[in-house]
């Protein structure tokens, strides 16, 4: 079946270092890539996303390109702040005859110290 | 700011007790989610509503009870539960649910405490 693979954590950076969190999928058909990020207390909140091969998504920062060759969405960002410390979870979309369906990787814990 | 809203946000109940989670979502998005996350762990889904029917249920025990009153309401009625099922539940919903390229929005989730 479809699945994610992303690296584990935690990661421990320090503020304005560059970040990498490491995403590979495995699927069937052309799925849809996303990252969400989930704070300390709260939901998801989707952070990026790509729905084709090539496609590059990006927002506050934070950037992932779909590559179809390497079957990979690695998230990356020049400059971390503090306020990133999260945990990040990459997600594809899988669809079958019951629906569409978010599968996620384990999630990674990223840590920023000023 | 979150534009699913679920309450409560914490709730804590005994094994005997019959409590409903409660989501809301005013964006027009005729499909809905229930996800229950556990500690350092992604959400798992339970159930999927499309235009007000339930479409998925992943085999979730019956003490677990989904209810869709409308597009916009989606409730969990929750009886007898176990200790083991105290986690975080989330509602979440996209446009609709057999197109991939939508994103699913999340509410903040309920954390609940089974004593």
């Amino acid at each position: 079946g479809d699945s994610v693979t992303q690296m584990e954590g935690p990661v421990t950076l320090s503020e304005e270092a560059f970040l990498t969190i490491n995403c590979t999928y495995t699927a069937t058909g052309y799925p849809s890539l996303f990252w969400y990020v989930q704070y300390p207390g709260e939901g998801l909140q989707l952070l990026l996303k790509a729905t084709k091969a090539d496609d590059k998504g990006s927002n506050k920062g934070f950037e992932a390109t779909y590559r179809k060759e390497t079957t990979s969405f690695h998230l990356e960002k020049g400059s971390v702040q503090v306020s990133d410390s999260a945990v990040y979870f990459c997600a594809l979309t899988s669809t079958n005859q019951a629906g569409t369906a978010l599968i996620f990787g384990k999630g990674t814990t990223l840590s920023v110290s000023s | 700011d979150t534009e699913v809203t679920q309450t409560p946000k914490h709730l804590v109940m005994g094994m005997t007790n019959k409590k409903s989670l409660k989501c809301e979502q005013h964006m027009g998005h005729r499909a809905m989610y229930w996800y229950k996350q556990k500690a350092k762990k992604p959400p798992e889904l339970m159930f999927v509503y499309s235009y007000e029917k339930l479409s998925i249920n992943e085999s979730v025990p019956s003490r677990f009870s989904p209810e869709c009153p409308n597009s916009s309401l989606l409730n969990l009625h929750l009886h007898a539960l176990q200790p083991e099922d105290s986690a975080l539940y989330l509602c979440a919903s996209s446009q609709v649910m057999r197109v991939g390229n939508q994103p699913q929005h999340f509410g903040d989730g309920t954390r609940l405490s089974i004593l």
